[in-house]
């Protein structure tokens, strides 16, 4: 069983449309998280939530906006989708918020915009 | 400047040879991390460290709080531990802070 899971593995779009990546976790872990890969292979946070509470938010644009119906799920939704948008975007899960535990990564989503 | 750095950044070594990884960084931690990326762009965590050493097969991981510095051993490389190494660390809250990454390619 995938313990964090994420659809759609690939996505492809053109400029200007609006996508939703979706992720599930089923180690019933209270935190959740969403990572951007860029083409250098940095990662770096975008959100993160507890328990369906927001508690992380980086300098993202607001056209991206995390939604989490449950603690198992962290959707990412983008608006207006731009050529620096392209990117792997990772979901990640942690028992809490503590930040001394080991986090656990779906397998990536990679966006490319045309 | 990252607030965690690691070199070498890209590092390739002949099957059998020891390895080593670095890993600096600038802040207050609560842990570090090691985590691999393989080529096809799974990510595993490998290792959280507070303090001392881990060691978990030919993996080895140690770190220096008071030189805020730390190091990922690789004994007896094989050409399947090609792959991505990065270092992360907590920072008081809950997200982690990630260095670069360390490009590693293993020849047999």
């Amino acid at each position: 069983d995938t313990a964090v899971s994420q659809t759609p593995k690939y996505l492809v779009t053109q400029m200007g449309n609006d996508k939703s990546i979706k992720c599930e976790q089923n180690l019933g872990h209270d935190t959740m998280y969403w990572y951007k890969q860029d083409s250098k292979k940095f990662l770096k946070i975008m959100f993160s939530y507890n328990n369906k509470e927001l508690i992380i938010n980086e300098t993202v644009p607001n056209r991206f906006s995390p939604k989490s119906p449950d603690k198992a799920h962290l959707n990412l939704h983008i608006n207006s989708l731009e050529l620096g948008d392209s990117a792997v975007y990772f979901c990640a899960s942690s028992p809490s918020r503590q930040g001394i535990e080991t986090q656990y990564f779906g397998p990536g989503t990679r966006l490319l915009v045309l | 400047k990252n607030e965690v750095e690691q070199s070498p950044q890209n590092l390739t070594a002949q099957e059998g040879e020891f390895i080593t990884i670095n890993c600096s960084y600038s802040v207050g931690i609560s842990a570090l991390h090691w985590l691999q990326q393989h080529p096809g762009g799974g990510i595993v965590s490998l290792f959280m460290l507070s303090s001392g050493k881990k060691k978990h097969g030919r993996l080895i991981a140690t770190i220096n709080i008071q030189e805020k510095h730390s190091s990922l051993h690789i004994t007896a490389s094989h050409p399947r531990d090609s792959a991505v190494y990065i270092c992360a660390v907590s920072s008081g809250t809950y997200k982690y802070i990630f260095g670069t990454g360390t490009r590693l390619k293993v020849l047999a």
